[in-house]
Parts: structure tokens; sequence; C-alpha cells
């Protein structure tokens, strides 16, 4: 089966810190992948995606490599804000079958001014 | 445009009591899903709807019910909800046809907070 394992929070760093969140898959057939981030109280908003092997999605300073060789999707940000702090949802989507959302069990960022 | 609309954004009701919540997307999606959140957890599927047919239903308890009135709404209804229902619902929305073609990135909507009193 499909599913997405993710780094155990809260990841707690201060303003200005590079940040990784890691995130490994296993997928049957070709999985597309995700990072949502959910700020509190709030919706799942989609970060950035990937779509196949060596493609990086970017967005709002984030950057994800799909490498297909150690099935990794590891988000990193150069310099995190205190509005970054939020829970970030790795997913994956294959093109067979159901196709629905498999996610990981989510990081919490905290960031401290 | 990239929004997805739920309503009401809290709902508190007994577990006597009949509800609907609502969302809508005029993204021209063809593919609408609703999921349910517990705290600190990840979303879980509940329904899938593909070109306003029921796709996929994750197994979900009768008391949910969901319909699909038009390529842009979809609801679900409440009926005798339990205490442990009590969850974030959130509505999500993609383009394509589920049983091929590419994979989209799915659309989110800010959730419903149902409370089960």
């Amino acid at each position: 089966g499909n599913s997405v394992t993710q780094m155990e929070g809260p990841v707690t760093l201060s303003e200005e810190a590079f940040l990784t969140i890691n995130c490994t898959y296993t997928a049957t057939g070709y999985p597309s992948l995700f990072w949502y981030v959910q700020y509190p109280g709030e919706g799942l908003q989609l970060l950035l995606k990937a779509t196949k092997a060596d493609d990086k999605g970017s967005n709002k300073g984030f950057e994800a490599t799909y490498r297909k060789e150690t099935t990794s999707f590891h988000l990193e940000k150069g310099s995190v804000q205190v509005s970054d702090s939020a829970v970030y949802f790795c997913a994956l989507s294959v093109d067979t079958g159901r196709r629905a959302l498999t996610f990981g069990s989510g990081t919490r960022l905290q960031v401290q001014p | 445009d990239t929004e997805v609309t739920q309503t009401p954004k809290h709902l508190v009701m007994g577990m006597t009591n009949k509800k609907s919540l609502k969302c809508e997307q005029h993204m021209g999606h063809r593919a609408m899903y609703w999921y349910k959140q517990k705290a600190k957890k990840p979303p879980e599927l509940m329904f899938v709807y593909s070109y306003e047919k029921l796709s996929i239903n994750e197994s979900v308890p009768s008391r949910f019910s969901p319909e699909c009135p038009n390529s842009s709404l979809l609801n679900l209804h409440l009926h005798a909800l339990q205490p442990e229902d009590s969850a974030l619902y959130l509505c999500a929305s993609s383009q394509g046809r589920l049983a091929g073609g590419k994979t989209y990135e799915q659309y989110f909507g800010p959730g419903t907070r149902l409370t089960v009193t």
C-alpha cells in the first residue's frame, strides 16, 4: 500500500534558522508528492508539489525535491519566520486506483522570535 | 482563483439534531472530497465525488450522508451524530477524472468545526 512517514514534532527553531522537515514514502505506482501547510484554526493550503523524479517544487521560500532513489521529499527553507509556525503535512497521490491523498502524520513547526 | 468555501465555520449540534455542511468551488473542478480531521491528526478521507457521482465511500457511518447537487456544490448531511464525531470537516476539490490521466493537487476549504453535545 501507500504510506508517508514524517519526522516527529514539534520542531522548535529561532527566527532566521534553517528548516528541514523529513518526509519519506512508499507507494505502488508513480506518485505525485505534495506539501500542505495548516495554520492554527484553518484548512490546509497547498504549499508546493512535484510530479516526477528530480522535480523541485518551490513556493514562499520553501523547497522540496522529489528523490526517487531515496523515496524522499524533504521540505527545506533557508530562513524561517515566526509567521511560518504551522503544521506541515507531506502527502502523495498515485496515478492508479483511488488517487486519493495519503497524508503523513504532520509536523508542527514553532518559530520563536 | 483557488478558493473553496465552506459554511458554516462553526456548528454546535445535539445528538438528535439534523444539520448540513456546505461546500462550494468555482474552479471548474470535477472531483470533490469530504475529509474529517481530529485534533493533531492528518485529515481522513470520507467521501469522493467524481463528475457528481459518488465514487469512494470510506466505510463512513450512515449518519453522514453526502450529496453533490451540481458540479460546484457539495453537501454533507448530518443526523444523529455522536460526541466522537466532533472534528474539523474539510472539503476539497481537484481537476480531472479519477479513473485516468495525471494526478491533480487538491485545494481545501477552511473547514467547519463541528461540536456534538
